[in-house]
């Protein structure tokens, strides 16, 4: 069955680093593709999105492009902040199904 | 404020008791899921709802039991649970689960952290 590989954390960075959280994925068909942030005592909220090959979602300095070649939804963002400390789930469905998720990775970012 | 509102936020109960976990959403959503949250495990779907009517459970104990009343309500009933049981149990909800050749994000409640003693 489909299924999500994200890299096991967790990641520490000094603020003003640069971020990558690699995310694989195995699918049938075409999946949609997110990524997910939960923050300390709280639910999952949707940080991007994107829905078909080449697509690029992005939000808050946050970006992942949808790689079909390589499978991949790979998390970036070029200046993390101590605001970014938090739990980060790569994930994917395809109509008709719920969504799975991968393990997630914490990442903790020290002034 | 994320449309999707759980109660009770933190639950404490021992193992003969009976009790509910809440959720609702505002946003006009179809498609409403129970989620669970162990420390070191990845997220666990438990349970779908697409239109009120049941479509998935993932070989879930039957001390928990899920009830749907209307597309805006979920709850999940809870009875004789063991201390393993003890996570974070989360709601979501997305538009629908009708398969248009499109899908669409989940939105989750803040989750109601559970305790069994």
């Amino acid at each position: 069955g489909d299924s999500v590989t994200q890299m096991e954390g967790p990641v520490t960075l000094s603020e003003e680093a640069f971020l990558t959280i690699n995310c694989t994925y195995t699918a049938t068909g075409y999946p949609s593709l997110f990524w997910y942030v939960q923050y300390p005592g709280e639910g999952l909220q949707l940080l991007l999105k994107a829905t078909k090959a080449d697509d690029k979602g992005s939000n808050k300095g946050f970006e992942a492009t949808y790689r079909k070649e390589t499978t991949s939804f790979h998390l970036e963002k070029g200046s993390v902040q101590v605001s970014d400390s938090a739990v980060y789930f790569c994930a994917l469905n395809q109509a008709g199904t719920a969504l799975i998720f991968g393990k997630g990775t914490t990442l903790s970012v020290s002034s | 404020e994320t449309g999707v509102t759980q109660t009770p936020r933190h639950l404490v109960m021992g193992m003969t008791n009976k009790k509910s976990l809440k959720c609702e959403q505002h946003l006009g959503h179809n498609a409403m899921y129970w989620y669970k949250q162990s420390a070191k495990k990845p997220l666990e779907l438990m349970f779908v709802y697409n239109f009120k009517e049941q479509t998935e459970n993932n070989s879930v104990p039957s001390r928990f039991s899920p009830e749907c009343p209307n597309s805006s309500h979920l709850f999940l009933h809870l009875h004789t649970l063991q201390p393993e049981d003890s996570a974070l149990y989360l709601c979501a909800s997305s538009q629908d689960l009708v398969d248009r050749g499109r899908s669409t994000e989940a939105f989750f409640g803040q989750g109601t952290r559970l305790t069994v003693v």
